[in-house]
């Protein structure tokens, strides 16, 4: 079956630095890799998501890439403000289930 | 708020007991996900409802089972708990397991704490 692998586990930055976090996947046949954040005790929510068909997509200060050949995606988070502090995870939808990363914890200092 | 709802909010029981827990889709949504968040293991998969019928199954045990009745609300059912089911458990729903509808919405969860 699908396995995602996530790293970094933690990632410190300063405030307005930039933030990348990639993922890789095992099955070819994943077709939608989407992203979530979760704040400590609260739901995970999807902050962007991105298709096979698609190599790179953006929303204001964040960023995704998809290399297809590679098996890998990432996020990228331009100019860190302290309320980006979370949990990411991201996702690879194998069928119609989502197999989740094991999170990677941000810290974005002030 | 994404639309779905989850009770109960929190659950202490003990060890050997069973529990049954809620979950409402967002309103058009006919695909239900179940996962369980605990800190080693992180999200996983647990089972997935479609319109009624079960579509796809990852990491559940035997003693958990699942359902989605006619007005899609979803119970998960978990029996003969032990210490290590103490986890979040967090439901999802999206409009369908498709291309462009497969945005999954994640509730609230239910924090279970098996003593």
């Amino acid at each position: 079956g699908e396995n995602v692998e996530q790293h970094p586990s933690t990632l410190s930055v300063q405030e307005g630095d930039s933030a990348v976090i990639k993922c890789t996947y095992s099955d070819s046949a994943s077709n939608y890799f989407p992203w979530y954040k979760q704040e400590l005790g609260k739901r995970p929510q999807l902050i962007i998501d991105i298709r096979s068909n698609v190599g790179e997509k953006k929303d204001q200060r964040i960023a995704v890439t998809l290399n297809k050949t590679a098996k890998h995606f990432s996020l990228h988070i331009t100019e860190t403000q302290p309320e980006d502090s979370a949990v990411y995870f991201c996702a690879a939808r194998a069928g119609t289930a989502l197999i989740f990363g094991k999170g990677t914890t941000l810290s974005v200092s002030s | 708020d994404s639309g779905v709802t989850q009770t109960p909010k929190h659950l202490i029981t003990a060890t050997g007991q069973r529990v049954t827990l809620r979950c409402s889709p967002r309103s058009g949504d006919l695909s239900v996900y179940w996962y369980q968040q605990s800190l080693d293991q992180g999200l996983q998969f647990l089972i997935q409802y479609y319109n009624g019928e079960e579509r796809a199954k990852g990491n559940i045990l035997e003693r958990f089972s699942a359902q989605q009745f006619p007005d899609l609300h979803s119970e998960l059912n978990l029996s003969s708990l032990e210490l290590g089911d103490s986890a979040l458990y967090f439901c999802a729903s999206s409009v369908a397991p498709g291309e462009g509808q497969e945005t999954q919405y994640f509730g609230p969860g239910t924090r279970l704490l098996v003593l």
